[in-house]
């Protein structure tokens, strides 16, 4: 347990659904992340946010749409997604984004987009 | 974008040591993270390199030379359990954290 929780673990989805990723953490950090993992391909960071503003935006499509309602919740509701968006998508979280504080990752969810 | 560069796969034995080395280029230099990720699950802290030199941690060590853009993580005394990937990766002048794909180290009786 890292103090990171993510809820679903696993979602399968239609292209023209509408879902919402879920992501918690529990360590008084103030900076969170989402990111993208794919098969053979490196983790790859979408969004960041500090104290609750996004402050990264990593050129990623607008059917991915975050939402940081406080320092401790990230949401990413996903609509109209592409049979390519299926990957392991893993929030994480730190003390703050800019600076030398690990990161502390949840166990991810699952996606699947038929 | 950032280059970040790691082999693919190392196998070694249990009790043995292996050395995944990882080089990069990045536009600035805010540190250099190992982490380690089972399958399946989530990836966790294992280092944190900023000043050139060798950081200890039981049996993992993290190096670092800034000048040469490289750094390796030492798994001394192999265990079974450690057959995992290890990601290099490193946060940049933006502290932006670019991740390498990734080394499947596999660890054999």
């Amino acid at each position: 347990e890292t103090g990171v929780t993510q809820t679903p673990r696993h979602l399968v989805m239609g292209m023209t659904n509408k879902k919402s990723l879920k992501c918690e953490q529990h360590l008084g950090h103030n900076a969170m992340y989402w990111y993208k993992q794919s098969a053979k391909k490196p983790l790859e960071l979408m969004f960041v946010y500090n104290f609750k503003e996004q402050t990264e935006n990593n050129s990623v499509p607008s059917r991915f749409s975050p939402e940081c309602p406080n320092s401790s919740h990230l949401f990413l509701h996903l609509h109209t997604l592409q049979p390519e968006d299926s990957a392991l998508y893993l929030c994480a979280s730190s003390q703050r984004w800019d600076s030398s504080y690990e990161q502390y990752f949840g166990p991810g969810t699952r996606l699947t987009v038929t | 974008g950032q280059n970040i560069d790691q082999p693919t796969e190392m196998t070694a034995t249990e009790g043995a040591i292996v050395q995944i080395n990882c080089t990069y280029q990045t536009s600035g230099f805010n540190g250099l993270f190992w982490y380690q990720q089972h399958a399946g699950e989530a990836p966790t802290f294992l280092s944190y390199n900023v000043q050139d030199g060798l950081e200890e941690k039981g049996r993992f060590s993290s190096f670092l030379s800034r000048s040469k853009g490289y750094s390796y993580l030492l798994l001394k005394e192999l265990q079974m359990k450690d057959s995992a990937s290890y990601l290099c990766a490193v946060r940049d002048g933006d502290y932006k954290l670019s991740f390498g794909d990734g080394t499947t180290v596999t660890v054999r009786a």
